[in-house]
C-alpha cells in the first residue's frame, strides 16, 4: 500500500517551455502534498506543502509564480514549471501523506532537463 | 541549514558486514523518519521512530533514538548488495508537518 505515482519521469524541453508534473497518490487520500527538488548527490530540499483545496504554502525563495501548484482533489497535485529556463533543471520529487503523524511516501521523481 | 547531519557521507562494506550511519540534528523533534534512495528514483520509507521510543526495529533495519543527544542510528544487519543506496534521515517537529532531511549517506556494498 501506499504508492506515490510522478508523471512523467523524465523531460527534455526548449528554454520558456512550460513544464507540468503530477503527482498521484493511488490507494489512499493525500490530504497533504509536499514538492522537493534535489541537486545531485544533494539532499532535498522541501519547495512547498500544499493541501488539498487550499493554496500552497511555500518555502522562503521559491517563486510562486514560477512552481505553479495545484491540489484540485485528495489523489492528485500538479507542480508546472512555468517558463522554464536552464537553472530550473533538476529533479523534483513529490510525496504524499494521509494525515498528520504519518509517514511521507514518496513518488520517483521527475528529472527535468531544459535546454 | 540543514537539520540533521548524517554520519559518515560515504560508507562502502563487504557483503554480509553490518552497516551503521548516523544522524544528529538540531532541535526538538516530534517524529524521526529514515529513507532510501536509490540512484535516479524517489525515496522509500524504511522506519519511522518517535520521541518518546528509544528503539525500533524492522526486519534487518534497526534504529535507535537518543533524543538527550539528539541523535539517532540506522544499523543494517547481513548486508546485501541490493542495499547500496543514499540512506536520509527526517525530522518533523509538533506541530510542523514539514520534514527536514539529513545530508544522507551513501552506501556501497561489495559483493
Amino acid at each position: 500500500g501506499a504508492v506515490v505515482s510522478q508523471h512523467p519521469s523524465w523531460v527534455i524541453c526548449k528554454s520558456g517551455t512550460s513544464v507540468k508534473i503530477e503527482c498521484r497518490s493511488l490507494d489512499f487520500q493525500a490530504t497533504t502534498m509536499f514538492w522537493y527538488r534535489q541537486f545531485p548527490k544533494q539532499s532535498l530540499m522541501l519547495m512547498a506543502t500544499s493541501n488539498e483545496g487550499s493554496k500552497a504554502t511555500y518555502e522562503q525563495g521559491v517563486e510562486k509564480d514560477k512552481f505553479l501548484i495545484n491540489h484540485a482533489s485528495l489523489t492528485l497535485s500538479t507542480l508546472t514549471v512555468t517558463s522554464a529556463h536552464p537553472e530550473d533543471s533538476s529533479f523534483y520529487i513529490c510525496s504524499a501523506r494521509s494525515w498528520a503523524d504519518q509517514p511521507q511516501h514518496f513518488g520517483d521523481g521527475t528529472r527535468l532537463s531544459i535546454l | 541549514s540543514q537539520q540533521g547531519e548524517e554520519d559518515p557521507q560515504a560508507l562502502s562494506i563487504q557483503e554480509g558486514e553490518n552497516a551503521t550511519m548516523n544522524c544528529s540534528y538540531k532541535t526538538s523533534i516530534n517524529n524521526l523518519q529514515w529513507y532510501r534512495q536509490n540512484s535516479g528514483r524517489g525515496l522509500v520509507h524504511l522506519i519511522l521512530i518517535r520521541s518518546n521510543e528509544r528503539e525500533k526495529h524492522s526486519g534487518r533495519l534497526r534504529v535507535t533514538l537518543d533524543t538527550s543527544k539528539k541523535s539517532s542510528s540506522l544499523l543494517i544487519t547481513a548486508s546485501r548488495a541490493a542495499d547500496t543506496a543514499s540512506y536520509f534521515c527526517a525530522t518533523d517537529a509538533f506541530g510542523n508537518e514539514k520534514l527536514t532531511f539529513g545530508t544522507g549517506t551513501r552506501l556501497t556494498i561489495i559483493p
